[in-house]
């Protein structure tokens, strides 16, 4: 079943600006994944951060985790024109050989 | 490492007829193969979960007779879409985990019309 709720579901920003992404999870979590996908693709894996983790960076993106509110956010710095795609939040319930749990996710566009 | 390809691409089918898709593990060994659907403009939906040589596990609402899926060998999974109709019209995604690795890797997807 759907747990993952992600807000905005929509964001435009300008070329440069900082966009911001959060996911709201229900159930106990191993860890949680960020992907992105853009328009009829595949996904493409950012990052995850386990459940042990409060904060993981990795280029541009810095994700965060709180698991006492169940919410995890998606920062990306310094936006590009390339970054305009889908971004979802995958929960993890256990290893990876568990099935995910994606979130609705947000549509990014960034404005040249 | 950790490609995971898919084939077709993309099918077009007329309702009442079957299709098969592939999913491969091409550099790594995949104990376990997820099968996700993703419509329009939504996000993806496990359907089922597959381990090399048992039968798949499927979510709640997903009609294991109309979604058939095989995980025969270590490197390959199948899904057909028996008696396909209009609805089944999706973007079909499956991903793989594998000993060693510590997440699931995903295939880029395979886009299914039905007429």
């Amino acid at each position: 079943s759907q747990q993952g709720e992600e807000d905005p579901q929509a964001l435009s920003i300008q070329e440069g600006e900082n966009a911001t992404m959060n996911c709201s999870y229900k159930t106990s979590i191993n860890n949680l994944q960020w992907y992105r996908q853009n328009s009829g693709r595949g996904l493409v894996h950012l990052i995850l951060i386990r459940s042990n983790e409060r904060e993981k960076h990795s280029g541009r993106l810095r994700v965060t985790l709180d698991t006492s509110k169940k919410s995890s956010s998606l920062l990306i710095t310094a936006s590009r024109a390339a970054d305009t795609a889908s971004y979802f939040c995958a929960a993890g319930s256990g290893g990876g050989a568990d099935g995910l749990t994606f979130g609705k996710g947000t549509h990014l566009i960034i404005q040249p | 490492g950790a490609v995971v390809s898919q084939h077709p691409s993309w099918v077009i089918c007329k309702s009442g007829t079957s299709v098969k898709i592939e999913c491969r593990s091409l550099d790594f060994q995949a104990t376990t193969m997820f099968w996700y659907r993703q419509f329009p403009k939504q996000s993806l939906m496990l359907m089922a979960t597959s381990n090399e040589g048992s039968k798949a596990t499927y979510e709640q609402g997903v009609e294991k007779d109309k979604f058939l899926i095989n995980h025969a060998s270590l490197t390959l999974s199948t899904l057909t879409v028996t008696s396909a109709h209009p609805e089944d019209s999706s973007f079909y995604i499956c991903s793989a985990f594998g000993t060693g690795l510590y997440e699931q890797y995903f295939g880029p997807g395979t886009r299914l019309t039905v007429t």
